[in-house]
């Protein structure tokens, strides 16, 4: 069955710090990956997109991600975050069909 | 602004009743995307219309019904409302030329009490 999987619901992390969000996919299709952002009230937001190439793929915010082939992963990083990088974060999959399916999302908390 | 736009915000209204929920995508958009956002299932696929026509269905109750127009803007139809209905309600739209590229409205978030 294909799935996407954010293990993290929530990760908290000290001002820049870095910090990696989790994601993981179940899928025997080629499939396109990306990364959206939620901020308070507000709707998503692209981060970054992986469709094909090289596989770390860099984003808005100084946000990049790594895909992983073989661990069937795109793990969302950034080497130091800002209080303003506090939202939710939700890794998608296009399975090769119309729709995108989304993780559970991942509540990221940056303590100062 | 993601240039999508979303009527109304916030809804609250009773068990057993029914609401319309309005979504106007990018100018230029063919594509327009529902998806259901609550606390216990994430955000689930609803369905998505191309230039009019249903081009996708996802985890959509017989109770919802959607339509896109002519003039592509798009509407959700909630009927027989019940508690569990309570959510955010996002649309989202895009050209097609871009996979994966959505993008979202603010959410119609809809209360039923």
């Amino acid at each position: 069955a294909q799935s996407v999987t954010q293990l993290d619901s929530q990760v908290p992390v000290f001002e820049e710090a870095p910090v990696e969000l989790r994601c993981n996919y179940s899928s025997s299709v080629s499939v396109y990956l990306f990364w959206y952002v939620q901020y308070p009230n507000q709707g998503l937001q692209l981060l970054l997109k992986y469709l094909s190439g090289s596989t770390l793929v860099k984003g808005i915010n100084g946000f990049e991600a790594e895909f992983n082939k073989s661990q069937t992963s795109f793990h969302l990083r950034k080497p130091s975050v800002h209080i303003s990088d506090t939202a939710e974060y939700f890794c998608a999959v296009n399975f090769g069909n119309e729709k995108l399916t989304f993780g559970t999302g991942t509540r990221l908390t940056i303590i100062p | 602004d993601s240039g999508v736009t979303q009527t109304p915000k916030h809804l609250i209204t009773a068990t057993g009743q029914r609401v319309t929920l309005r979504c106007s995508p990018r100018s230029g958009d063919l594509s327009v995307y529902w998806y259901q956002q609550s606390l216990d299932q994430g955000l689930q696929f609803l369905i998505q219309y191309y230039n009019g026509e249903e081009r996708a269905k996802g985890n959509i109750l017989e109770r919802f019904s959607a339509q896109q127009f002519p003039d592509l803007h798009s509407e959700l139809n909630l009927s027989s409302l019940e508690l569990g209905d309570s959510a955010l309600y996002f649309c989202a739209s895009t050209s097609g030329a871009s996979i994966g590229e959505l993008f979202f409205g603010e959410g119609s978030r809809l209360t039923v009490l």
